[in-house]
């Protein structure tokens, strides 16, 4: 499986815009790239998804590289209610089963 | 129903003991999947089921671990002879298409605990 690596933790304050990045250097041409955040207690909440083109949707915006082998999730004013673990995940469109899920990034919003 | 629904929220069990854990997915939605999630891990995929048929049952850890759905809707997962390591928070996930192209839409989980 192709797998992501993020950073374990990242900070912002209130209203400003977020970038959270994303590597998948072993992307394969029929993988999707997928964000989903959790908060405690709770499942994966769906955020937004990409195969090549950037993304915009009403929770946040998704830009992917040239190359595919990154890619960025951008919250445009970050909330105290986007404090959650955020995941970058591969979904390969010829094996659309099994996803692997890393170990996210947490993100700290301070007021 | 709006969401996925999973029952129950909580369970507590004695090793050696069966569970069931239900899933209720998106009503329409045609992939099913189970993944679950230790103590501050990430999700660890089991099963996959497009309609009632299980295409990728590899993440299933051992034959005590076992899985259906009927009707194209609802699905167990069944845990036979637990034991300790069984413990984790099992969640359900459903789509409304089998590729990749559609999100997953998952449920609050059972946070299944052995003693």
């Amino acid at each position: 499986d192709a797998k992501t690596t993020q950073p374990n933790s990242m900070e912002s304050n209130e209203e400003e815009p977020v970038h959270l990045p994303c590597n998948h250097s072993t992307i394969s041409g029929t993988d999707y790239i997928h964000w989903y955040r959790q908060l405690p207690s709770q499942g994966p909440e769906y955020v937004i998804h990409g195969l090549t083109s950037n993304v915009n949707n009403r929770m946040a915006s998704l830009a992917i590289a040239e190359d595919r082998k990154s890619s960025t999730l951008i919250l445009h004013r970050a909330t105290l209610r986007d404090a959650a673990v955020y995941y970058c995940i591969l979904r390969d469109n010829t094996n659309a089963g099994k996803s692997t899920f890393g170990d996210g990034t947490t993100l700290t919003v301070k007021p | 129903g709006a969401g996925v629904s999973q029952s129950p929220s909580n369970k507590v069990t004695e090793k050696g003991k069966d569970v069931e854990l239900r899933c209720d997915p998106i009503s329409g939605h045609t992939a099913l999947y189970w993944y679950r999630q230790s103590l501050g891990q990430g999700l660890e995929f089991l099963i996959y089921f497009q309609g009632n048929s299980a295409p990728d049952k590899s993440g299933l850890p051992s034959d005590r671990f076992s899985a259906e759905r009927t009707g194209g809707s609802v699905s167990t997962l069944t845990i036979q002879r637990t034991q300790q390591e069984d413990s984790a928070v099992y969640l359900c996930a459903s789509s409304s298409g089998p590729g990749a192209d559609y999100g997953y839409t998952f449920g609050s989980g059972t946070r299944l605990t052995v003693v």
